[in-house]
This record gives structure tokens, sequence and C-alpha cells, in this order.
């Protein structure tokens, strides 16, 4: 079963606008973490935020903000006046307290148009 | 500060060569993750080194892949006899000694290795 799931293939958005990219995921663990990553068209991975289960407490950090809903299992993310530089693909991503790895999302990629 | 150090960006391969991917990982950093991406998919677990160990590698392919973190010098992610399903970006990670297990520790990723079999 997927355990992320960013249901949002592709979203094109004007400059200046606000968008959500909407997460969604399914864990059985009581201590887990969330992550959103973004990557540019250049390639990498560029770490944007870690949420642990305990904390669901919203955060802002500029123009971006996320947040967090155990009761929906959703951990979204909203860029506030959008700009041309945010244009990427988002990946959220999930990793549980027993195990390795990150479970990550297909991703959305994000398109905002000058 | 160096961050994640993957090389080469780009190797292009045919059918039954090998390639070899390598990554230096951030400085201070003891854990190595490699990921695949396959084109328009996310990122999959591949496997979980630290120095001369594997730790998981519940996400390699039975035959043909292997990997290695000696103790000195970069991580090694080695595909033998590659096929055109090996074409991918290849994504190494590293994280510091955490508390939690690995799970809990963010990752900082390289740029990438994009692997093309021809």
């Amino acid at each position: 079963a997927q355990k992320v799931t960013q249901a949002q293939t592709e979203i094109s958005v004007v400059e200046k606008e606000d968008v959500t990219l909407d997460c969604v995921y399914e864990t059985r663990d009581t201590t887990y973490y969330l992550f959103w990553y973004k990557q540019p068209p250049s390639g990498e991975l560029v770490f944007l935020i870690r949420r642990n289960s305990f904390d669901e407490q919203n955060e802002i950090s500029g123009r971006y903000s996320w947040n967090f809903q155990k009761s929906t299992s959703s951990f979204n993310f909203t860029i506030t006046a959008s700009q041309v530089v945010d244009s990427a693909v988002y990946f959220c991503a999930l990793s549980e307290r027993i195990g390795n790895q990150f479970y990550f999302g297909t991703g959305t990629s994000l398109t905002v148009i000058p | 500060n160096a961050g994640v150090m993957q090389n080469p960006r780009h190797l292009v391969r045919r059918r039954g060569q090998e390639a070899r991917l390598r990554c230096s990982p951030m400085k201070g950093h003891s854990h190595v993750y490699w990921y695949r991406q396959l084109p328009e998919e996310g990122l999959k677990f591949m496997v979980y080194l630290q120095k001369e160990n594997i730790i998981d590698e519940s996400g390699m392919p039975k035959e043909r892949f292997s990997a290695e973190f000696p103790k000195e010098g970069p991580s090694i992610l080695r595909i033998q006899q590659v096929v055109r399903g090996d074409s991918a970006a290849y994504f190494c990670a590293s994280s510091p000694i955490g508390q939690g297990g690995a799970g809990a520790n963010v990752l900082t990723f390289g740029a990438g290795s994009r692997l093309t079999v021809l």
C-alpha cells in the first residue's frame, strides 16, 4: 500500500497567487516523521521541513506554511504569493520510528507563470 | 561546507556494461542512503549503509546491484550488466548519527547521478 499520496500531479499558478500542495500519508506507527523536499529543475533535492507526529503545531517560514492534521493524515504545504523561483517538483515523505527508509510521494510539479 | 557530492552527474552505458556511482557524504555524516528515481515517480529506497556495514538493503534488486561504504573513500553503488530499465536518477543522501533511529534524521541529498542505458 502506498504510504504517501500526492494526488496533484501538476499545478500551474500565476505569480503572486497562493497555492496549496496536498499530502496524505498512511502509517500504523505512532511515532513518525513527515518531510517536504523541493526538487528544482537543476535536479537536487532541497530539504524544506521535518515534522514529528507529536507536534501538530502549524509552522510558517516566510512565504511557506505547513498544516499538519493527524485526524485526516494530511500534511499540506502552502506557498503564499508564489514566485517564479518556486517552480519545482515538491515531494512529501514519511519515515517511521522503526525502519530505515523514507517513503516518498510521487511529487507535485508546480509551475509559476510570470 | 561541501554537501553530499555525487559523481558522475551523468553516465551513459550500453546494455551489458557496468555502472559505478560514487557518493561522498556530508562532512560529519556517517550514514549513507541510496535512492532511485524512475521517470515520473518518486524516490524509492535502495540501501542504507554505515562505514563498512550494510544496515538495510531491503530495497536493492536481488541481482546485479551492490553497494559498499568502505572505511576510506566514497560509497559506491555498482550496477553490473545494465539493462534499459536501470535508466534512472540515483540519489545519495547522508545523515549524522541521531537519536530515534534512522527515520528520525533529516537526509541531505546530493544532486543525483543520471544513468542512461542505451
